[in-house]
């Protein structure tokens, strides 16, 4: 079984500092994955998201950046953090672009 | 640009009672529509998936899709107060990112 893991749980971090979330799915090789934003109250939306270790593409402009070092590992980041940034981020994987997509627990992002 | 409106914005139901929750879309050549829940800012579970007209059962979970009407819904049988969470619409016009609805809050109560 598949199963996906996010890291860190939740962060209070200040405005300028760098930022590192994490997420990783075993059990599947080749996933496409997805970095996805929910602003407090607000709608989710998609971020980014990688057919393939290497590529990334981006969706959506929030002054952040994700990478795919490996197969099963994603990352979003940031160098300098904004207070809009804050807001719950979710990782998601699918087998293909066209099935449903599987997400991680998130993590719940402050910056103060 | 696709927008995806759900309602209502929140429900309160009785346990055992249908539930019904709706999602219009702008885009009628949208081909896969998901509704997901949310408990309290966690992660999605999916529920039901349904890719063309007509009805799509997944347990105690049914799908209309009506794309000339550019309408899907969400049916929720016998409610329980463990489905109290937040539902949400997710629309894709092909291999395009989805676009999610603002989402429903359900309550049900015993």
């Amino acid at each position: 079984a598949q199963t996906i893991h996010q890291w860190p749980v939740a962060e209070i971090k200040a405005v300028g500092s760098p930022l590192s979330l994490g997420c990783t799915i075993k059990g599947k090789s080749s996933p496409n994955l997805y970095w996805y934003w929910q602003a407090t109250g607000g709608t989710l939306q998609q971020l980014f998201y990688s057919i393939t270790v290497g590529q990334v593409e981006s969706v959506v402009q929030l002054n952040l950046s994700a990478s795919r070092p490996k197969d099963d590992q994603f990352i979003l980041s940031t160098e300098k953090l904004l207070l809009s940034h804050s807001g719950f981020y979710l990782c998601a994987w699918s087998p293909t672009g066209r099935d449903t997509q599987y997400f991680g627990p998130g993590t719940r992002l402050l910056v103060l | 640009q696709q927008k995806v409106q759900q309602s209502p914005e929140s429900l309160t139901v009785s346990e055992g009672a249908m539930a019904s929750l709706n999602c219009t879309f702008s885009d009628g050549t949208s081909n896969n529509f998901r509704w997901y829940r949310q408990h309290s800012a966690k992660g999605l579970e999916v529920l039901v998936s349904i890719f063309s007209d007509g009805e799509k059962e997944e347990g105690r979970f049914t799908a209309h899709l009506n794309r000339a009407n550019l309408h899907v819904s969400l049916h929720i049988r016998e409610p329980q107060p463990s489905d109290s969470a937040v539902y949400l619409c997710a629309v894709s016009p092909a291999l395009n990112a989805p676009r999610f609805g603002a989402g429903t809050k359900l309550s049900v109560k015993p």
